[in-house]
């Protein structure tokens, strides 16, 4: 059981917007440490789609968006396409374990 | 661009020894934190061990057994895992760790540790 808290799966229409989230701890996403969120598609490595809360590397659409507050953070995915369909995973320092660690992931179905 | 290429993975006994290796390329390696993470068949991602400007890290679950190293003079981010368990039979990848606002894209393929009598 992992200190990040992630909901196992969401789900959501083609076109729709979907929003994953991370619920954290006063030693982690509390103490203001920063959030990262990865993608990885069926088969696939991992890809890190969000880094530092907001912020999307190179080639990562607008539609994904990231967003922290207090000991929480979401993921929105606007827009939903099929090719969406991945596990995501959230990722912070955690200042009590002395290390990041990984939510358990969540699979997005995109219906 | 980016390329990391681990190498060292294999089958070894309970109680062995491995040595993985990731050679790093296409950016400044002594500017990025780096980490690597492992993932068992079916399982989730887990983050294993990191390395910064500011010192090494380790999970709970390796810490004592596994030590991690960078060398910049061959651009080669290490993993010396001691004491195997069957606990730890997974695919190792090689990333660089977002720090500090600083990021930048990049996961190796991959490396396969099997941990098997």
């Amino acid at each position: 059981q992992s200190v990040l808290t992630q909901p196992p799966s969401v789900s959501g229409a083609p076109g729709q917007r979907a929003t994953i989230s991370c619920t954290g701890s006063g030693s982690n996403l509390g103490a203001g440490y920063d959030v990262h969120w990865y993608q990885q598609l069926p088969g696939t490595i991992p890809r890190l789609l969000i880094y530092a809360n907001t912020n999307r590397p190179s080639g990562v659409p607008g539609r994904f968006s990231g967003s922290k507050s207090g000991t929480s953070a979401s993921l929105a995915i606007g827009g939903l396409q099929p090719e969406d369909e991945a596990i995501y995973y959230c990722q912070a320092f955690d200042s009590g374990l002395r290390g990041w660690v990984f939510g358990e992931g969540t699979k997005l179905t995109v219906l | 661009e980016v390329q990391l290429v681990e190498s060292g993975g294999g089958l070894v006994q309970p109680g062995g020894s491995l040595r993985l290796s990731c050679a790093a390329s296409g950016f400044t390696f002594s500017n990025y934190a780096m980490s690597w993470v492992r993932q068992a068949p079916g399982k989730g991602l887990e983050w294993v061990s990191g390395i910064t400007a500011a010192g090494t890290y380790y999970a709970g679950s390796v810490k004592g057994r596994f030590t991690i190293s960078r060398d910049f003079s061959k651009d080669t981010l290490y993993l010396q895992m001691s004491s195997l368990r069957a606990g730890d039979t997974a695919m190792y990848y090689c990333t660089i760790q977002p720090n500090h606002g600083i990021a930048l894209p990049g996961w190796g393929q991959g490396t396969l540790v099997t941990v098997s009598s």
